[in-house]
Formats: C-alpha cells, sequence, structure tokens
C-alpha cells in the first residue's frame, strides 16, 4: 500500500500563509491525494483533493509535484480556527483504501 | 447540510461485552466506513461497506465485525470487548465508490473498555 510521510509538527503565525507538505513516494497512478483536517474533539473534516493539476477551493490550495511524489497544502492565511491536525491521504481510483498518514499538527500562534 | 450521527459519544464497557456502535447517514450514500483512531496511530480502516448487506476488511478487522441492512444505517460489533479496543471509533460515507470523492466523518464514539 502507498504511504504517506508527513512532519510531526509546524507552527505559523496567524494573518501568514502555510506550507503544509506530504511524501508519498510509492503513490500509484491511479490514487488521488486528499487532505483532511481534524480539529479537537470533532470527527475529520474534508479540506481539498487532485489526481495531477494544482486545485484551488475556498480552503486552500493543493500543489502536487509532476512526479507526483509529493505534494503541499496551502493555506494562504493562516488563522487560529485553523489549528488542527492536517492528514495527507491517498485513495485509490476505486475508493476503497484509504492510507492515512500520521498528520501533521498545526500551531497557530497571534 | 450533510450529516452523520453516531449513536454515543462516550461510552464505557466491560470486558467480554457485546457493543454495538450504530452509524447514520442522511445523505443516501453508498459507502460507510468505520475507523479507529488512536494516538500516534492516526486513522486505522476497519471494515467498510459500498452497498446494503456488502461489506470488506479495512486494515485491522480482527475482533470486529458490521451489519449494514439498510443504506442510511452502519454498524459496527464488538463481539466480546476488550481492553485493547478501548479507542476513538469513527463512522464516515462517501457518496460513490471513486477515489475523488470526499468523506463526511460523524463526531466520533470514545469507547473505554474496562
Amino acid at each position: 500500500d502507498a504511504k504517506t510521510t508527513q512532519p510531526n509538527s509546524m507552527e505559523s503565525n496567524e494573518e501568514e500563509p502555510v506550507h503544509l507538505p506530504c511524501n508519498h513516494s510509492t503513490i500509484s497512478g491511479t490514487d488521488y491525494i486528499h487532505w483532511y483536517r481534524q480539529l479537537p474533539s470533532q470527527g475529520p473534516e474534508y479540506v481539498i483533493h487532485g489526481l495531477t493539476s494544482n486545485v484551488n477551493n475556498r480552503m486552500a490550495s493543493l500543489a502536487i509535484a509532476e512526479d507526483r511524489k509529493s505534494s503541499t497544502l496551502i493555506l494562504h492565511r493562516a488563522t487560529l480556527r485553523d489549528a488542527a491536525v492536517y492528514y495527507c491521504i491517498l485513495r485509490d481510483g476505486y475508493g476503497n483504501k484509504l492510507v492515512f498518514g500520521a498528520g501533521t499538527i498545526l500551531r497557530v500562534k497571534s | 447540510d450533510v450529516k452523520v450521527t453516531q449513536s454515543s459519544r462516550y461510552l464505557v464497557k466491560r470486558t467480554g461485552e457485546k457493543v454495538f456502535l450504530e452509524c447514520v447517514q442522511d445523505m443516501d450514500h453508498e459507502n460507510m466506513f468505520w475507523y479507529r483512531q488512536d494516538p500516534g496511530l492516526g486513522l486505522r480502516l476497519i471494515y467498510f461497506s459500498y452497498d446494503v448487506k456488502m461489506k470488506e476488511k479495512g486494515d485491522i478487522p480482527e475482533g470486529y465485525s458490521v451489519s449494514r441492512e439498510k443504506k442510511e444505517r452502519f454498524s459496527l460489533i464488538l463481539e466480546s470487548a476488550s481492553t485493547n479496543q478501548t479507542s476513538m471509533y469513527l463512522c464516515a460515507s462517501s457518496l460513490l465508490r471513486t477515489g475523488a470523492n470526499e468523506q463526511f466523518f460523524g463526531p466520533g464514539t470514545r469507547l473505554t473498555v474496562l
């Protein structure tokens, strides 16, 4: 199974951009890259996903390397409410298997 | 608004008891999932179902079974609870069985087995 590797934790200042990296060197051609986040005492929440091209939505941007072996979640202006654990997840094209990394704890300082 | 609900937020059971965790989604989703979450281990998939009465094992199915008699409901069963099953249990659903679909998670059930 393809695995993901993320830093254990990162810190950011409020109102500054945050770049959360993820390595997935064994990604297969049919794997989608998903990002979820989990706030304290809540279930995970979908953030964004992509396959090959960079993606933007109201929450974040996803930059995918040309060889697809790594990706970066970009929060353009971090707020205190963005403090959470961020998971980089590979999901195969058939949707059956999800591979969760340990996640990155994002701390946002005011 | 999309909603996944779980029957309990907190549950305390004794070793050897049979435990039922219920999950209901109101989005008419085909796929439903059960995960457990433990510190340092992230989320791990226990079982999933892509249709009524269908089920497939995830990465850690031992000690668990599931039931999906209706599309909106997916139950996780611990036949004989053990202390190593103390964990946070998360239910999720998704519309289609494709890698592009997002999953919607419930709030979780924190189970303690004494």
